[in-house]
This record gives C-alpha cells, sequence and structure tokens, in this order.
C-alpha cells in the first residue's frame, strides 16, 4: 500500500513550458485534490475532485488543468509555467468527510519556473 | 472562502497547553485539523463533522460549534514532538469535496 504517490519530486522549468504532474493513489479513495503551498503561506486548493469524470475548480484554478480518467489517478497539468507558479504542490485523497475520513497527503512535488 | 485561524504563532515549554481556535463567516459541513512539519507533507490529526461534537486521542482534542461555525484544537501538556504548524480545514454547508485551509498556526515547544 503505497498511499499517495506524486511524481517528480523536483522540477525545474522554463518560462512558457507545459508539464504534467503525476498523481497517485492506491486506497480506493473518490475525492482527491491538488493544492500548492508557497513559503510561509498556507495550503491554497487549486482543483478537486470527488470520483472519475468529476473535477471542479478551487481557490486559484487559473493557468492549471486537471482531468479523473480513473479513480486511483489526478494529473495536474501547467499550461504554460509563468514564475508566478514556483512553489510545492501537494496532491491529497479521502474517502471523504461523510465516511470521518481525513485526506491523506503525497510528499510534494518542489517545482521552481525560471 | 478561507477560514481564519488564530493566534497564528504560538510558543511553549514542555508541559504547557495551547488552544488554536479556527473561524468561518459560512457554514461548515466539516472541520479538518492537520500539522504539518518544516519540509513535509500535512499528517491528519482529526475531523470534526457538523454536531458540535469533540474529539480527541492522546492529549489532543478538538471541538466544534456549529452555530458559531468555530473549531478550536487543543493541545495539552505539549511534548516537543507538537512542534510544527497546524492547519485548520473547512467544508462547506455539504460535503462538497472542497476543502479550504487557513493560513496556519505556528506552533513551537521549548524545552
Amino acid at each position: 500500500n503505497a498511499g499517495v504517490t506524486q511524481t517528480p519530486k523536483f522540477q525545474v522549468l522554463k518560462t512558457g513550458q507545459s508539464m504534467t504532474l503525476q498523481c497517485a493513489q492506491d486506497m480506493n479513495h473518490e475525492y482527491m485534490s491538488w493544492y500548492r503551498q508557497d513559503p510561509g503561506m498556507g495550503l491554497r486548493l487549486i482543483h478537486y475532485s470527488v470520483g472519475a469524470g468529476i473535477t471542479d475548480q478551487g481557490e486559484v484554478p487559473n493557468g492549471y488543468n486537471v482531468s479523473r480518467s480513473t479513480t486511483e489517478d489526478f494529473p495536474l497539468r501547467l499550461l504554460s509555467a509563468a514564475p508566478s507558479q514556483t512553489s510545492v504542490y501537494f496532491c491529497a485523497s479521502s474517502y471523504g468527510a461523510s465516511f470521518s475520513y481525513g485526506y491523506t497527503f503525497g510528499s510534494g512535488t518542489r517545482l521552481t519556473v525560471v | 472562502q478561507q477560514p481564519v485561524q488564530s493566534p497564528q504563532a504560538v510558543i511553549l515549554r514542555e508541559g504547557e497547553d495551547a488552544v488554536i481556535n479556527c473561524s468561518s463567516s459560512k457554514a461548515l459541513y466539516s472541520v479538518h485539523w492537520y500539522r504539518q512539519k518544516h519540509g513535509e507533507a500535512p499528517i491528519f490529526l482529526m475531523i470534526l463533522l457538523k454536531g458540535g461534537e469533540q474529539k480527541g486521542h492522546d492529549k489532543i482534542s478538538a471541538s466544534f460549534n456549529e452555530k458559531k461555525q468555530q473549531s478550536s484544537l487543543y493541545l495539552t501538556a505539549s511534548q516537543l514532538s507538537y512542534s510544527g504548524t497546524y492547519f485548520c480545514g473547512t467544508e462547506g454547508s455539504s460535503n462538497t469535496g472542497k476543502l479550504i485551509f487557513g493560513q496556519g498556526t505556528t506552533l513551537q515547544v521549548k524545552p
């Protein structure tokens, strides 16, 4: 049972490049979310999903796309990287609050855009 | 809308108690509490659902006042391992999966 797996752990991008951050969970969780965390800041919700085929925008969705074709995977795509997207990105998953279940977080992807 | 946490920072000596508050301007379905140590991912502590319940394990407990849209995290007889940043996360009036976090409270426990 690997939990929530994020790849890559570190990435440096040039401005304008695109890339996909991968997130996979093996706990059969329906709920999955992406957060970004800037130095000294809290966690800001980018996009979230309550099941395969269902996604919705969070607090800071601009510049990011997501898709959820399977229960296990929830990739985050940066369309055209900007220095303002330099951050640590966390993926998280859960059975949902109605089951009194919190979120399990991945170890994060540290992204630098130059 | 982002919940508001207070205080922003707390410094304690081992064995002392602390309370961290989390308030929202909107009706809440659930309140989550997490702890994050520097350079690590957040770790889930507990969840409270609407109904005014209180939960706890070991020396960490929490309450949820649904009418006031407030939650408090209680840390008693603090240990060095309690140091870190504590985040509350709130979910709106139904089980939407949209979990919004507060700005965090940094707790430092000194020997």
